[in-house]
């Protein structure tokens, strides 16, 4: 167990809808990242954020959008959903905000669009 | 554009044998580099992390190598064990060139299965 808990872990949407998935990070952490895992492949870096401030993102449209909370807490949103966007989702906590440090994750929110 | 490449993709091999798995990215100037294991519909756990300064990081029957000038990392099992049978997923932190920002870029994995 990391400490890092997901919800929810399972959910399905239909296209075009709009879906918030959160993330608990361990505690002494400061800094989450999100990624997003299809089926037989890596992990594909969304972002990160750090004390409430996006400080990385990878090639993703902006319909993906993150929050992080003062108690470090973090929510992925995404907009109008594709079938593309059926994957699991997971999110990761550290205590450096410059991905040098080790990183906790937690077991994900697979999400299915129809 | 960083690329994380693992071979090979799956391994199967009886119980006791030492095996090495294989992980190289397209662009040294990395920060750290990570290997995680990953069971079935779950999330990764950690196993080492090497910084850009580090040569090898041990952890029990692990032990994971880096050649930064090479784009090589390679992850060493000892006396293999049913237990071990998980993907294998390497990572590394770099700038993505198209962002200017941090980011982590995973490998596709190994999969391993280890035969009792």
């Amino acid at each position: 167990e990391t400490g890092v808990t997901q919800s929810p872990t399972h959910l399905i949407k239909t296209r075009g809808q709009q879906v918030t998935l959160r993330c608990s990070s361990q505690s002494g952490h400061n800094t989450v990242s999100w990624y997003q895992q299809a089926l037989g492949q890596g992990p594909q870096f969304i972002f990160q954020y750090y004390r409430e401030e996006e400080n990385g993102r990878g090639n993703f449209p902006p319909r993906f959008s993150g929050l992080q909370f003062p108690n470090y807490s973090s929510e992925l949103n995404v907009n109008a959903l594709e079938l593309d966007d059926s994957a699991l989702y997971l999110c990761a906590s550290s205590r450096d905000r410059g991905l040098a440090g080790e990183l906790f994750f937690g077991e994900g929110s697979r999400l299915t669009v129809l | 554009k960083q690329e994380v490449t693992q071979i090979p993709a799956a391994l199967s091999v009886p119980e006791g044998e030492n095996l090495v798995l294989n992980c190289s990215f397209t662009d040294s100037a990395i920060y750290n580099l990570q290997w995680f294991r990953q069971d079935p519909g779950k999330g990764l756990t950690s196993l080492l992390l090497i910084q850009s300064s580090q040569r090898e990081q041990t952890s029990g029957r692990l032990n994971a190598s880096l050649d930064k000038s090479s784009g090589r990392s390679t992850l060493y099992i000892a006396a293999s064990q049913p237990g071990d049978s998980a993907t294998y997923l390497c990572a590394v932190s770099s700038i993505l060139m198209d962002t200017g920002r941090r980011a982590l870029t995973f490998g596709s994995g190994t999969r391993l299965q280890v035969q009792p």
